[in-house]
């Protein structure tokens, strides 16, 4: 059973890089049927994509946050990660990662996800 | 603000069906599949529908989605009690590039 797990400070100080995690077991992160992203959900608030990667490093990346964002593969250790530059209290949320069925293209397909991991920046 | 309308909230009894509607443009939900994703309180998004109307392994066939035009639907019959979540749809915005969420919709199992 494919299981992804966010890992990264829970604190964030306003101004500094933001860094996650999102480690892959049960399953290989090296598939072209799969590409790999990262959604975050404020408190009380909705869902909000972030960006996605497929295990050769190819990125799309959501415009809004394409300025501050880094998203990186590393196939030997299964494992994706999120950097997140400059942020502000509106960077506070619940990060999820996920996996992404891309048998149908463009896909929303988000099929397997981590529990989630709550970050906070203070104001 | 989504680029995807969700109703913010919706209600049934037990027993009784209810529609969630995610209206969008022809940009996203007009030329792209939609998904529909359940979240149960405290946890973490779990994929209820695919594209449009296609159910996981595991989803009741109480679940049912459909998409017409630039609208897509997301229908539960006999609405349980463990069926209070909130319903998100998603689909590709082809003039954003992106990913885009509705709103949201809480519902509540009278």
């Amino acid at each position: 059973q494919l299981q992804l797990q966010e890992s990264g400070p829970g604190l964030v100080k306003p101004s500094e890089t933001l860094s996650l995690t999102c480690t892959v077991s049960g399953g290989s992160i090296s598939s072209s049927n799969y590409y790999w992203g990262w959604i975050r959900q404020p408190p009380g608030k909705g869902l909000e994509w972030i960006g996605s990667i497929n295990y050769r490093g190819t990125t799309y990346y959501n415009p809004s946050l394409k300025s501050r964002l880094t998203i990186s593969v590393d196939t030997s250790k299964n494992r994706f990660y999120l950097k997140l530059n400059s942020v502000t209290a509106a960077d506070t949320a619940v990060y999820y990662c996920a996996r992404i069925d891309v048998t149908v293209v463009p896909s929303t397909m988000f099929d397997y996800w981590g529990q989630g991991t709550l970050v906070a920046v203070p104001s | 603000q989504s680029v995807l309308t969700q109703p913010p909230s919706a209600s049934g009894s037990p027993g009784q069906r209810v529609t969630i509607s995610c209206s969008g443009s022809s940009s996203n939900i007009g030329t792209n599949t939609v998904n529909w994703y359940q979240q149960l309180p405290g946890t973490a998004p779990k994929l209820l529908i695919y594209t449009n109307n296609q159910r996981p392994a595991g989803v009741p066939d109480r679940f049912s989605g459909s998409k017409s035009g630039t609208s897509a639907s997301l229908a539960i019959s006999g609405l349980q009690s463990e069926d209070e979540a909130d319903y998100f749809c998603a689909v590709w915005g082809d003039s954003l590039n992106a990913v885009v969420f509705g709103g949201g919709t809480k519902l509540t199992v009278l």
